[in-house]
């Protein structure tokens, strides 16, 4: 969905290294998450964020920290990156409203060696 | 853990042919949605059932709700290879964590032409 965005799409990095995945949305939404998908385990949600000053942790928050910079930026930062956090990350977004439909950006693939 | 858990892991039928993919949840929901996964990409919403709904209908697309047996299922008739992705359920708790959706691991439907 070309309205939310995530940068980069693929990073390769080394253990113990900080990086920072982005999203942004042009969808007006409040909401905001951010999950990982491994092989065979669906998707588990990281943190989410219902409004620019509110931030959840979310199943497994541990070694991530998130960022809401404005209504639209939502980012999500690997502190010191270890090799089982290499995953496919998406972020998605909804309105703080209804049934809570979500839409999701196009993932980035992180791999850390 | 995982809130939902989706039966089978795989399909595989011919174009043409219905496929049905299940879905099972533990605990009381306030809707359930069912999201589609091409290779790789986000997940795009499909159809969202709520809890005190039944039956409901989206195209080829029809999904059932079971509360007391605390099961859906998506029925996609007279598939097309374009149909092919993985299927994910997903619950919406409602309540004070309403928004906050559990997904199950998925189910991967091929689609042969």
């Amino acid at each position: 969905d070309a309205d939310v965005t995530q940068t980069p799409r693929n990073r390769i990095t080394k253990t113990g290294k900080r990086i920072m995945l982005e999203c942004s949305q042009t969808k007006g939404h409040d909401r905001m998450y951010w999950y990982r998908q491994d092989p065979g385990l669906g998707l588990r949600l990281i943190y989410y964020s219902f409004d620019v000053k509110d931030i959840n942790k979310g199943e497994i928050s541990d070694g991530y920290s998130v960022s809401r910079q404005a209504q639209a930026k939502f980012s999500l930062s690997l502190e010191s990156a270890i090799p089982n956090q290499t995953a496919l990350y998406f972020c998605a977004t909804s309105v703080n409203r209804g049934m809570n439909e979500q839409f999701f950006g196009p993932g980035t693939r992180l791999t850390v060696l | 853990s995982q809130q939902g858990e989706e039966d089978p892991q795989a399909l595989s039928i011919q174009e043409g042919e219905n496929a049905t993919m299940n879905c099972s949840y533990k605990t009381s929901i306030n809707n359930l949605q069912w999201y589609r996964q091409n290779s790789g990409r986000g997940l795009v919403h499909l159809i969202l059932i709520r809890s005190n709904e039944r039956e409901k209908h989206s195209g080829r697309l029809r999904v059932t709700l079971d509360t007391s047996k605390k099961s859906s299922s998506l029925l996609i008739t007279a598939s097309r290879a374009a149909d092919t992705a993985s299927y994910f359920c997903a619950t919406d708790p409602g309540g004070t964590s309403y928004g906050k959706l559990t997904f199950g691991q998925g189910t991967i439907l091929t689609v042969h032409p």
